[in-house]
């Protein structure tokens, strides 16, 4: 079966780092994707990891460890705007749907 | 290039009745999936449609049926509903058929279904 978890709320100040962690258990892995959700709204695509590393993507970025089911978003310089929900999700295993986590709701104060 | 639209955007029904929910694929795109998001939850896949078949289903019973049409448009139906199926109904879009879960899927703004 597939399994994620994430911690299900976090809270930081604008101009700060923070770093949303996700693990997950899969029969196959074939990449791990990052959504952002403001309340109300669609998810949107954030990040797609399928290989180990750091990838960059402006004040985003997104790490992968295969060998311990781990991946992390790490936000920087933060903005009110980044309030919002943040999901984990890997492919299933047919690879027909997103397995999503809870979600990690990120709340940005001044 | 438009993008995943949705209709209604709300929806108040009451137990037994049965719901019908409509997406627009983004241009290009010939593969919907659905997804079922509760209060405080991630979303849950319902079922895919690829070139007007059911091609995987998550773990929801078959009162959940859909369709999808020649434009790659698609309903989500949901038959005798019950207290639980309050949720914002998610549609994505994609390219691609089966396998194609690691290409990037496009949401809609979702449907915010409240069953009294």
């Amino acid at each position: 079966g597939q399994n994620i978890d994430q911690p299900t709320e976090m809270t930081a100040t604008e101009g700060a780092i923070v770093q949303i962690n996700c693990t997950y258990q899969t029969s196959g892995f074939n990449g791990l994707f990052w959504y952002q959700q403001h309340a109300g709204e669609a998810p949107t695509f954030l990040s797609y990891n399928v290989l180990d590393g750091l990838e960059e993507k402006g004040r985003f970025s997104s790490f992968l460890s295969r060998s311990k089911g781990y991946s992390y978003l790490l936000l920087k310089e933060l903005q009110m705007k980044d309030s919002a929900s943040y999901l984990c999700a890997v492919p299933n295993q047919a690879g027909t749907a997103l397995i999503f986590g809870k979600g990690t709701t990120l709340s940005v104060s001044s | 290039e438009t993008g995943v639209t949705q209709s209604p955007t709300h929806l108040i029904k009451t137990r037994g009745q049965q719901v019908t929910l409509r997406c627009s694929s983004q241009s290009g795109h010939n593969t919907v999936s659905w997804y079922q998001q509760a209060l405080g939850q991630g979303p849950q896949f319902i079922f895919q449609y690829y070139r007007e078949e059911e091609n995987g289903r998550g773990n929801f019973p078959p009162r959940f049926s859909g369709l999808q049409f020649p434009n790659y448009s698609s309903e989500l139906n949901v038959n005798a509903l019950e207290l639980d199926d309050s949720a914002l109904y998610l549609c994505a879009s994609s390219l691609g058929g089966s396998g194609t879960s690691t290409n990037e899927q496009f949401f809609g703004p979702g449907t915010r279904l409240t069953v009294l």
